[in-house]
């Protein structure tokens, strides 16, 4: 099973400011035929379900405000909120679908406002 | 809009057995593999098990294989997940997951379920 390490497990950051979490897999996630990076990140809030914020690594969701983005390639990747929301208080998890079963998730990074 | 609504959750004794049902609504539900993806109290997401579109193709996470079953009823837009010999680290909230994209089963899942509390306990 390809392992995915998120980092930092929390991260405080102030308000109007950048937050950044990182997550490694184990395995490379490109597929070179379509030169696309299995990856997904999501977004947990406290007693809702997990959100759907972008995918193909970069790929943003219908809705998702344009201060998220994905980055990166291969094996390291990155969630960049560009300026922080008081409601982005949340927990942060990486997917990778690139081989399944099982898909697998990062441990989660919980990010909270300093 | 899409939604998902689990049911059947509660609480059950090790070695017995619970289904949880997810009724689905707002789109084509016979077009969409699905998924249970499951989460440990205080924990992060674990992938349980996906059913194809059509219902024909299946597969578990290794913990839960043998004693899961996953199927779907495509007529009532219903997803199921048959739980037999139920053991004490299946206690989670299960979330039932939709694959991001039509017919393919690539395991992204772009709506969840609220989720169903299981708690195996004697």
């Amino acid at each position: 099973d390809i392992v995915m390490t998120q980092s930092p497990d929390s991260l405080a950051v102030s308000l109007g400011e950048r937050a950044t979490v990182r997550c490694k897999s184990s395995q490379s996630l490109l597929y070179t035929a379509n030169n696309k990076n299995y990856l997904a990140w999501y977004q947990q809030k406290p007693g809702q379900p997990p959100k759907l914020l972008i995918s193909w690594a970069s790929t943003r969701e219908s809705g998702v405000p344009d201060r998220f983005s994905g980055s990166g390639s291969g094996t390291d990747f990155a969630l960049t909120i560009s300026s922080l929301q008081a409601e982005d208080v949340a927990v942060y998890y990486c997917q990778q679908y690139y081989s399944n079963p099982p898909c697998t998730f990062g441990q989660g990074t919980k990010l909270e406002i300093k | 809009q899409v939604q998902l609504v689990e049911s059947g959750g509660g609480v059950v004794q090790p070695g017995r057995s619970l289904r949880l049902s997810c009724a689905a609504s707002g789109f084509n539900f016979s077009n969409y593999a699905m998924h249970w993806v499951r989460q440990a109290p205080g924990k992060g997401l674990e992938w349980v098990a996906v059913i194809s579109y059509e219902g024909i193709n299946k597969d578990y996470v290794d913990s839960v294989r043998g004693r899961f079953t996953i199927s779907r009823d495509n007529s009532k837009n219903t997803l199921y997940l048959e739980m037999n010999r139920l053991r004490a680290e299946d206690t989670a909230v299960y979330f039932c997951a939709k694959e991001g994209q039509e017919i393919l089963d690539d395991y992204y899942f772009d709506c969840w379920g609220q989720g169903a509390l299981v708690t195996v306990s004697s």
